[in-house]
């Protein structure tokens, strides 16, 4: 079974440039979520789903991030303008509710100059 | 938000038992205690789950005593494979919904390294 999907594996841009980051939940899953992990802060979750509502979103750091999920099957996270401070693995996880076990993607690894 | 202490780091030898303690003292009545362990460069994987007493599966025990304030995490005879961070989470189950629960997030992980 295919699990959670994410692409870019790798990203290397520039300050300034905008990012978007994919991600396509394992089919069937209601609950979709976004973490963003650096060495200094840990995982932190950024924002879920619900259904394809966004439930929670104040975990996004500031106003530069945002997420859709169009449909059950893909969300997209953008950074515009993305700085280096935002460096770091962003995962996309989902799950069949918001209560249940998490399945993790691989994770995007982000790397703005 | 039920925050978590975990130690940092462990070391511990192959065919040994190794048990990872948690603390969360603010739990709610309505609060689960998830274990998620993560490799490097890889998303975290569920472990285990459980509300009171003691769950086993297949890879690890739970232990958690009647006042819920701490559990363990109990991984038998662990091998070299088993080297990696090890994330305790507490969370409302049943109101997360509502935005009046608590949201799952990860604390800092312990990081257990197996030698030979």
């Amino acid at each position: 079974d295919a699990g959670v999907i994410q692409s870019p594996r790798h990203e290397v841009t520039e300050m300034g440039q905008e990012v978007t980051l994919r991600c396509k939940p394992i089919s069937g899953h209601n609950s979709l979520f976004w973490y963003r992990q650096t060495m200094m802060r840990g995982l932190e979750l950024l924002i879920y789903f619900n259904n394809n509502v966004p439930i929670d979103d104040s975990g996004m750091p500031e106003d530069r991030f945002s997420a859709k999920m169009p449909n059950a099957s893909f969300s997209t996270l953008k950074i515009q303008p993305s700085e280096p401070r935002d460096s770091a693995v962003y995962f996309c996880a989902s799950s069949l509710s918001v209560a249940g076990e998490l399945f993790f993607g691989e994770g995007s690894r982000l790397t703005v100059l | 938000l039920a925050k978590t202490t975990q130690p940092i780091s462990m070391d511990s030898y192959e065919g040994q038992e190794v048990n990872i303690t948690c603390s969360h003292n603010n739990i709610a009545t309505n609060d689960y205690i998830t274990w998620y362990q993560q490799f490097p460069s890889q998303g975290p994987r569920f472990i285990i789950q459980g509300y009171k007493t003691k769950v086993t599966n297949e890879v690890a025990s739970l232990f958690i005593p009647a006042d819920r304030k701490s559990s363990t995490l109990s991984l038998p005879r662990v091998s070299l494979s088993d080297t990696a961070v090890y994330y305790c989470l507490v969370g409302d189950r049943g109101h997360i919904l509502t935005g009046g629960g608590n949201k799952l997030t990860f604390g800092t992980g312990t990081q257990l390294k197996v030698e030979l």
